[in-house]
């Protein structure tokens, strides 16, 4: 089964500041998709970034980029010049392409709450 | 569009009895997942349906929970009898289809709260 780890559970950056997001995860196949949310105060879920595992370069979405390391399993969130708007619980996810046509779920980490400080 | 829609927002019942929480997906999306959130054990897949069949129920935690998707519209997740322990936030999702690549939109969530 696919674990997804968030290790840091709270993180605080200043406003346009630049700050990094930690995931890492686990799984034995080769073709998946990772994401990116957002849970804001409001509770939604919101998609921010995601990437697909064959693809070589870093998903990038306006001031929201990855690195993911494929070898390393790993796949980071940076939030550049940060806002007031980017506070919320951020959510690191993962998707198997293994059952394409059928569906598979999302597996999600922890989450980590960013705090951006005026 | 008016995204996913769920009712009621916040729910408070007595142990023992009947919840009933509503999803209304997006127009023209033939896939609908049910989730929930609580602080031990994060956010979770309960159940999910394709052109309103169930496709994948190993996540809903026992007998006391069932989900139903009449038509393309409209699906509900029913807990009898509620436990304190089903206190949490349960989100519905959409999406175009089963296909990885396609986006899952969630609603805004129901937090349920069993005293």
């Amino acid at each position: 089964a696919q674990t997804v780890t968030q290790s840091q559970p709270e993180m605080s950056v200043q406003e346009a500041e630049t700050v990094t997001l930690s995931c890492t995860y686990d799984t034995s196949e080769s073709d998946y998709y990772l994401f990116w949310y957002k849970q804001p105060p409001s509770r939604q879920m919101i998609l921010v970034i995601r990437q697909e595992a064959y693809k070589q370069q870093n998903a990038t979405e306006n001031r929201f980029s990855v690195n993911f390391q494929k070898a390393a399993k790993s796949f980071s969130l940076k939030i550049s010049d940060s806002q007031l708007g980017d506070a919320a619980m951020y959510f690191c996810a993962y998707r198997s392409r293994r059952e394409e046509t059928s569906g598979s779920r999302l597996t999600f980490g922890e989450g980590t709450q960013l705090t951006v400080n005026p | 569009d008016a995204g996913v829609i769920q009712s009621p927002r916040h729910e408070v019942t007595e142990m023992g009895q009947e919840v009933t929480l509503r999803c209304k997906p997006i127009s023209g999306h033939n896939s609908l997942f049910w989730y929930r959130q609580t602080m031990m054990r994060g956010l979770e897949l309960l159940i999910y349906f394709n052109n309103n069949v169930p496709i994948d129920d190993s996540g809903m935690p026992e007998d006391r929970f069932s989900a139903k998707m009449p038509n393309a519209s409209f699906s509900t997740l029913k807990i009898q009898p509620s436990e304190p322990r089903d206190s949490a936030v349960y989100f519905c999702a959409s999406s175009l289809g089963l296909l990885t690549s396609y986006e899952q939109y969630f609603g805004p969530g129901t937090r349920l709260t069993v005293t």
